[in-house]
């Protein structure tokens, strides 16, 4: 369902810290999610995505990690840099080709 | 790369006008959506589009209708616009046989 409020979650971290964003999803169905990057006025960006047969996935300096038993998906960042400072977005494939998404986390990277 | 182009980028509107959001895509991808973003809500559907001549609703529909008379561009349109409708609008496309989405850079729509 829809997060419904004023204020995104925010993660601030240190430059060269990991980071880790957390995202809970709704449909025991969904067969495949994927991380979204969006930066300020500009639509989002894969970043990476994962299928439900799968538990784990990495990518360049990003992992993607599922729990299919409680329902969560976490993005993973290494040495997070400024340039990470961003929304990110997590969406669950339902059917089809119809995701739906998270309401998002802001991620602040501190110099 | 995909290139998925909104032509309006930023556009003011009058209560009551009616309001056109163009999309363009230059990939050849079937399917096609249209989806709104509010601060807290996240993205939310509002038609998708599997083909030519072809659109279904999508969670939030009500107050706008759409297009799709060739296959590389899907148009959202508002038939009389409301001040709710102020928001930034993002269109998408992705192949069938593909389950990456990719988005356009986005239409911020005022509504005054």
């Amino acid at each position: 369902g829809e997060s419904v409020g004023l204020h995104l979650p925010t993660l601030s971290v240190q430059e060269g810290d990991n980071s880790i964003i957390n995202c809970a999803y709704s449909n025991s169905a969904s067969d495949y999610f994927i991380w979204y990057k969006q930066e300020s006025g500009k639509g989002p960006q894969f970043i990476i995505d994962i299928r439900s047969n799968m538990d784990k996935r990495q990518g360049q300096r990003v992992t993607v990690l599922l729990n299919k038993t409680v329902k969560h998906l976490s993005l993973q960042i290494a040495a997070t840099q400024p340039g990470d400072s961003a929304v990110y977005f997590c969406a669950e494939n339902t059917y089809g080709n119809k995701l739906v998404f998270g309401a998002g986390t802001i991620l602040r990277v501190k110099s | 790369d995909v290139k998925v182009t909104q032509s309006s980028r930023y556009l003011v509107k009058r209560t009551g006008e009616k309001v056109f959001l163009e999309c363009v895509q230059d990939m050849d991808h079937e399917n096609m959506f249209w989806y709104r973003q509010d601060p807290g809500l996240g993205l939310r559907l509002i038609y998708f589009s599997y083909d030519v001549k072809m659109k279904e609703k999508g969670d939030i529909p009500e107050g706008y209708s759409v297009s799709r008379e060739k296959k590389e561009r899907f148009s959202l349109i508002l038939e009389s616009a409301s001040t709710n409708q102020t928001s930034m609008y993002l269109c998408a496309t992705v192949q069938n046989s593909g389950n990456t989405i990719y988005f356009g850079e986005g239409s911020w729509l005022t509504v005054v």
